[in-house]
């Protein structure tokens, strides 16, 4: 099946640093990529959809000068969290559409997770 | 503004043995995809199963079954043979036709040995 990757998987950042989350579609373009947000024992709330060559849609809360999304490419998205503070952390999930996938037309694949704590 | 209710927030199975996970949903569309998704502890999303709601014919896949009831906007979830590593949080989700997927609270399946 498709393959979503994330890079990091885990980072510790100092309160106050700004930090890149990687999201890549490793088989497949996606011109559109979403990422979630995750606390504990909760589930997946959607942050933005991010399209290729153009801006980020926003979620209604959601602070777009803090999560700052770039899509710049048909297999890359990127999540920015800058000037991070501890309640920033979270577990960030990204997914990207593959609209023709094996798995049925328009199917969602999720990448791996990025766990992020800022001290 | 598309809503999706899971009001199990946990449940346990015998091993082999058969466990139904409720989910409903409020739409006012016609044309929409429900899924259920497996978070393990590893928190990788894996999809389990989907259903496109034109279709009459619950979806299955091997030991995973669905009954589908458009009318009344249920979308359970049927694990047949319950094994250890069934063992996951279940999330029940919607997604109109190209929009965003929203998911439900969740399941918390434990498989007892």
């Amino acid at each position: 099946g498709a393959v979503v990757s994330q890079h990091p998987s885990r980072v510790i950042c100092k309160s106050g640093t700004s930090v890149k989350i990687e999201c890549r579609s490793l088989d497949f373009q996606a011109t559109t990529m979403f990422w979630y947000r995750q606390f504990p024992k909760q589930s997946l709330m959607l942050m933005a959809t991010s399209n290729e060559g153009s801006k980020a849609t926003y979620e209604q809360g959601v602070e777009k000068d803090k999560f700052l999304i770039n899509h710049a490419s048909l297999t890359l998205s990127t999540l920015t969290v800058t000037s991070a503070h501890p309640e920033d952390s979270s577990f960030y999930i990204c997914s990207a559409r593959n609209l023709q996938g094996a798995g049925g037309a328009d199917t969602q694949y999720f990448g791996p997770g990025t766990r992020l704590t800022v001290l | 503004a598309q809503t999706v209710t899971q009001s199990q927030p946990e449940m346990s199975v015998q091993e082999a043995e058969t466990v139904t996970l409720s989910c409903t949903y409020d739409t006012s569309e016609s044309d929409y995809y429900l899924f259920w998704y497996k978070q393990p502890p590893s928190r990788q999303m894996i999809l389990v199963i989907r259903q496109e709601a034109y279709k009459q014919q619950n979806a299955t896949e091997n030991r995973f079954s669905v009954n589908f009831q458009k009318a009344a906007k249920s979308f359970s979830l049927k694990i047949s043979d319950s094994q250890l590593g069934d063992a996951a949080m279940y999330f029940c989700a919607y997604r109109s036709a190209y929009d965003k997927v929203i998911f439900g609270p969740g399941t918390s399946l434990s498989v007892i040995p």
